[in-house]
């Protein structure tokens, strides 16, 4: 079974500032995809970005960009010039591409504090 | 736009009493989700439905019912409910069944304790 861990409970980082967070993954799969939420306080999840696993280019919306390492199974999520609205708890999550499967697995998420 | 509307938001059972959380999304997707949150935990997948008609369980069904009244909702019931479920409860929908381009729409999310 695949396995998503964030090992990063909570972070925080100056507003203006760039901050990463972890995540790892277990698989024997080759072909997957891996996606980061984020949850404000508001409680409603919201897709930031998504990587293929086959892409070895990695993904990047606006301000957040990811470093996709296959090898070491390892998908940290950049935030550059956080801002405050940037806050809120993170999610790795890991979906295999295989029909059929219909589970995203996530991680324990991890909580980003902005400070102004 | 609504989006994916959950209701209640909140929520307060005693062990035993049964409910149903409702769930509905005007985007007309065929894939619809229930999920589970606990402290310090990811959200864990309780049942989805890929179609009107069908459903499947998940990562943790026990002491869950579900049902796809039809294109549009997805309900979840708790027959008896025991203070293991005092948690979070999000639904969820999405255009494609699986892959890359599907995008999960959440919604606002139940906040549900079982004393």
């Amino acid at each position: 079974a695949q396995t998503v861990t964030q090992s990063q409970p909570e972070m925080s980082v100056q507003e203006a500032e760039t901050v990463t967070l972890s995540c790892t993954y277990d698989t024997s799969e080759s072909d997957y995809y891996l996606f980061w939420y984020k949850q404000p306080p508001s409680r409603q999840m919201i897709l930031v970005i998504r990587q293929e696993a086959y892409k070895q280019q990695n993904a990047t919306e606006n301000r957040f960009s990811v470093n996709f390492q296959k090898a070491a199974k390892s998908f940290s999520l950049k935030i550059s010039d956080s801002q405050l609205g940037d806050a809120a708890m993170y999610f790795c999550a890991y979906r295999s591409a295989w029909g059929g499967s219909e589970k995203l697995v996530f991680g324990k998420g991890t909580k980003l504090t902005v400070n102004p | 736009n609504a989006g994916v509307t959950q209701t209640p938001k909140f929520q307060v059972l005693k062990t035993g009493q049964s409910m149903t959380l409702q769930c509905a999304q005007d985007m007309n997707h065929n894939s619809m989700y229930w999920y589970r949150q606990d402290p310090g935990m990811g959200l864990r997948l309780i049942y989805y439905s890929a179609s009107e008609g069908t459903t499947d369980k998940g990562e943790v069904p026990n002491g869950y019912n579900v049902s796809r009244l039809n294109k549009r909702e997805f309900s979840l019931r708790l027959e008896s409910a025991a203070p293991s479920q005092t948690s979070v409860y999000f639904c969820a929908s999405s255009e494609a069944r699986t892959g890359f381009n599907e995008k999960l729409f959440f919604g606002s999310g139940t906040q549900l304790s079982v004393l």
